[in-house]
């Protein structure tokens, strides 16, 4: 089975610093896919990035990186020089090849930047 | 931009009424999801759908719940006699794909109280 944890309920950051989120995970896939979406507070899901378990490198989206590290099974959201409107729930999700390759969500983080 | 679509964004029933929630995915996508988020929780999988049948459920898509593909663009999610505790976000996504790397689109959602 997967399973994805994000251990920081909630994290609060000054405007214009970076931010890492973390997330780690479980599978017995031998590939699978990584992803981090945002809710605001509207309640839509925004997809962010995606990274795939064989990808050498870490996959980058504007101010969005993902911190890939295979061996350790984690895969942390990084977000330089953040944002008012960064302000958001945000989840990581996994989806592998097992099943209908359903996205399995982790509890997500909440992230507040502060002016 | 293409785009998944939901309705109703928010309905409010009685405890026993049956309630089915719209979903127009992606017109090229095949891979059809519902999801639930109660309040301040994680995004919870339901069901998948390929190929006009269920391709995988999960423990809370229980006898109460079904799906349906009416007429190859709307994707339905009926419940026959909700509980209090079925109050919830419902996604729909949708997926082009089945690889890992497939990211799922999702709509805004619909917000289901139940009184």
């Amino acid at each position: 089975a997967q399973k994805i944890t994000q251990t920081q309920p909630g994290m609060f950051v000054q405007e214009k610093e970076a931010v890492t989120l973390d997330c780690t995970y479980d599978t017995s896939d031998p590939s699978y896919g990584l992803f981090w979406y945002k809710q605001p507070s509207s309640g839509e899901m925004i997809f962010l990035i995606y990274q795939g378990s064989y990808d050498q490198q870490n996959a980058t989206e504007g101010r969005y990186s993902l911190n890939f590290q295979k061996a350790r099974k984690s895969a942390n959201l990084v977000i330089s020089a953040s944002q008012l409107g960064d302000s958001a729930m945000y989840f990581c999700a996994m989806r592998g090849r097992q099943g209908a390759q359903k996205l399995v969500f982790g509890q997500g983080t909440r992230l507040t930047i502060n002016p | 931009e293409p785009e998944v679509t939901q309705t109703p964004s928010h309905q409010v029933t009685q405890m026993g009424q049956e309630v089915i929630l719209r979903c127009v995915p992606i017109s090229n996508h095949l891979y059809f999801y519902w999801y639930r988020q109660i309040l301040g929780q994680k995004v919870e999988f339901l069901v998948s759908f390929y190929n006009n049948e269920i391709s995988e459920k999960s423990e809370i898509f229980d006898d109460q719940f079904s799906v349906e593909r009416p007429d190859g663009s709307n994707f339905t999610l009926k419940i026959r006699s909700t509980k209090l505790e079925d109050s919830a976000m419902y996604f729909c996504a949708s997926s082009e794909s089945q690889r890992d790397s497939g990211e799922l689109f999702f709509g805004e959602g619909s917000r289901l109280t139940v009184l």
